[in-house]
């Protein structure tokens, strides 16, 4: 089983340049994240689906898009690249499970880290 | 505002040594705490601690949730080189995840 597969594995941009940061997942799973984690410190929510067509903004939305198309895929997309933005980024997914009226626990991509300089 | 906290930060400690990590929180009508491991690439999951009280056990690892006091506790006897990573604390709210900043276990031979 796939899973959650993110690619690329690691990227290096220059200040201002564009890149999309792939997610697919193969568990029919509704919801969708993205996280961002700088050294040391936790998981930050950028961005978060709960259906194909729905998006909604997390804790850090400034400097990125989204895009459910499919329930399949929820690519990130960073428009023009700054220092601040390199981190590990991570996708995950979840389902809503009628047992506790809440999700099942996350499912993590392997990760992306993307360093702008 | 919600918070999910760990503690200690980091902790250090030789093969053998039993290790105790606290996560406390401040989030409301929460429905699940769940415990995961990093080593270095994806979190990868535990635990899942959705009543009070009642311990979840596997293997070394035992994790107990207290929704009175609001915290709780992830165990791990006889700690191996293995079990280094950054040990994550969520709570998982209707369709959403809040992440504690992780508490870094090194064990050292």
């Amino acid at each position: 089983n796939a899973g959650v597969t993110q690619t690329p594995k690691f990227r290096i941009l220059k200040i201002g340049q564009s890149m999309t940061l792939q997610c697919t997942q193969d568990m029919n799973h509704n919801y969708m994240y993205w996280y961002r984690q700088d050294p040391g410190m936790g998981l930050k929510l950028i961005y978060y689906s709960v259906g194909a067509g729905i998006t909604d903004k997390g804790e850090v939305p400034n400097g990125y898009n989204v895009s459910r198309s499919t329930t399949e895929d929820f690519p990130l997309r960073l428009e023009l690249a700054a220092p601040s933005q390199t981190s590990v980024y991570f996708c995950a997914s979840s389902y809503p499970t009628r047992q506790t009226g809440s999700n099942t626990e996350a499912f993590f991509g392997q990760g992306t880290r993307l360093t702008v300089v | 505002e919600d918070k999910v906290v760990q503690s200690p930060l980091s902790l250090v400690v030789h093969e053998g040594d039993t290790v105790t990590l606290n996560c406390s929180y401040e989030v409301t009508n929460f429905r699940s705490l769940l415990w995961y491991k990093q080593e270095k690439k994806a979190p990868t999951f535990l635990f899942m601690l959705t009543s009070s009280g009642i311990e979840k056990k596997s293997g070394r690892l035992s994790s107990i949730l207290d929704k009175k006091e609001l915290f709780s506790i992830l165990n791990i006897t006889a700690t191996q080189t293995g079990d280094s990573a950054v040990y994550l604390c969520a709570l998982s709210r209707g369709n959403q995840f809040y992440f504690g900043t992780g508490t870094s276990l090194t064990v050292i031979p």
